[in-house]
């Protein structure tokens, strides 16, 4: 099975630029996670989707910031505009409630960044 | 509200050496429990899970015993390999529609030394 895929896998860019991050979680999951991971932080998370809808997005750092799942196989993340405080690694996971566990299966991540 | 606590790292051992990572919580319900691991320049990976009391997770020769009594869920294995350098998560989840966050713990590094 093809587990949680990101891309692009890394991601440099000019503050002031718009970012687009791309996440296709495991077919047959309800629900998708952005994280993101930094040395200061450790691992946050962003925002969380449950059948393509968002409930929770208290951890958008501002509103430069916003997420997307139009269907059950896309989301994206933008950040629009960068700064070089926005660089990390960002992780998209996924699950599925039906086990009553809710694991998380995560992507490899992109590693933005913000120069 | 629901948190892990972590042993605080980075712990070094040398191979072959018995680990054990802390893993205690807090949680309004009754929580499944989990330990991730990140190896360098990857995502985590779900290593093991338990998801009532007494249950034990096992994988890769680790082992977890979820301890209701302790709130506790400490990481063991009985002899480390230099492959399993990584950071170590603890996280929690109160299993209810409409709430599928995990509470994770702060982390813990793991570095091996042959």
């Amino acid at each position: 099975d093809a587990g949680v895929i990101q891309s692009p896998r890394h991601e440099v860019t000019e503050m002031g630029q718009e970012v687009t991050l791309r996440c296709k979680p495991i077919s047959g999951h309800n629900s998708l996670f952005w994280y993101r991971q930094t040395m200061m932080r450790g691992l946050e998370l962003l925002i969380y989707f449950n059948n393509n809808v968002p409930i929770d997005d208290s951890g958008m750092p501002e509103d430069r910031f916003s997420a997307k799942m139009p269907n059950a196989s896309f989301s994206t993340l933008k950040i629009q505009p960068s700064e070089p405080r926005d660089s990390a690694v960002y992780f998209c996971a996924s699950s599925w409630g039906g086990t009553g566990a809710y694991e998380q299966y995560f992507g490899p991540g992109t590693r933005l960044t913000v120069t | 509200g629901d948190s892990v606590t972590q042993m605080e790292g980075p712990v070094t051992l040398s191979e072959e050496a018995f680990l054990t990572i802390n893993c205690t919580y807090t949680a309004t319900g009754y929580p499944s429990l989990f330990w991730y691991v990140q190896y360098p320049g990857e995502g985590l990976q779900l290593l093991l899970k338990a998801t009532k009391a007494d249950d034990k997770g096992s994988n890769k020769g680790f082992e977890a015993t979820y301890r209701k009594e302790t709130t506790s869920f400490h990481l063991e294995k009985g002899s480390v390999q230099v492959s399993d350098s990584a950071v170590y998560f603890c996280a929690l989840s109160i299993p209810h529609f409409g709430n599928e966050k995990l509470t994770f713990g702060t982390g813990t590094r793991l570095t091996i030394i042959p």
